[in-house]
């Protein structure tokens, strides 16, 4: 089955960049969207379609994705950025909607 | 907006039905989604449902044992669980997709409610 791979944790501090990876096979062919969850909340969508923001989330958001690595980048970070990311495709060899196992985004 | 329930207490090898209404939108022209998310771990999609009804698609996990459906009438999507695992413990979120059709099944799942708790344990 396929699988997405995310560093388990990133620290960053203050008004720098913090930078997501979201691995797997090939992943450049497929849409990625990225979530955040922060505690006690449901995700929400903070990039879609590799690179596209949601109305309402900051231009600090952006995504790449090619080859076997999409990225999820926050510019000039602030202490609200602080939670839980994922990213996520949709598998049309499975029929299966695979999330990656999320990385916790720590603004130090 | 999307409200779940139907989460609680059951026993393993028992059954439970999850709901979640849909307000505020057209209900069949989307797609919908059911993914979980247990305290240690990260996200877990489950199952999906296209507009209509007609094509359903399961996690490994779970095929054989859940079943998705939805009333388009009653704006009300469902999770039929059964031979349930303390495995499955977890919080249920439903998801709307982009659009109705398969097609959208690539898209982001733009709108989420707020879960709904599902313990499985003797």
């Amino acid at each position: 089955s396929y699988e997405l791979t995310q560093p388990p944790s990133v620290s960053v501090a203050p008004g720098q960049t913090a930078t997501i990876s979201c691995g797997g096979n090939n992943v450049g062919s497929k849409s990625v969207h990225w979530y955040r969850q922060k505690p006690g909340q449901a995700p929400v969508v903070v990039v879609f379609d590799d690179s596209d923001r949601p109305s309402g989330i900051p231009e600090r958001f952006s995504g790449s994705n090619s080859g076997d690595t999409a990225t999820l980048t926050i510019s000039r970070v602030e202490a609200e950025d602080e939670a839980d990311y994922y990213c996520q495709v949709w598998d049309s060899t499975s029929d299966h909607v695979v999330f990656g196992g999320g990385t916790k985004v720590t603004v130090l | 907006q999307l409200l779940e329930s139907g989460g609680g207490l059951i026993q393993p090898g028992g059954s439970l039905r999850l709901s979640c209404v849909g307000s505020g939108y057209s209900f069949t022209n989307f797609g919908m989604s059911w993914v979980r998310q247990t305290p240690a771990k990260g996200l877990e999609w489950v199952s999906i449902i296209d507009g209509g009804g007609d094509s359903t698609f399961y996690a490994d996990s779970v095929k054989g044992r859940f079943i998705i459906s939805r009333d388009n009438s009653k704006n009300t999507l469902y999770l039929d669980m059964r031979g349930l695992r303390v495995g499955d413990t977890a919080v249920y979120f439903c998801a709307r997709m982009f659009c109705a059709n398969t097609a959208c099944f690539g898209r982001e799942l733009g709108t989420w409610g707020q879960g709904t708790l599902v313990t499985v344990s003797s």
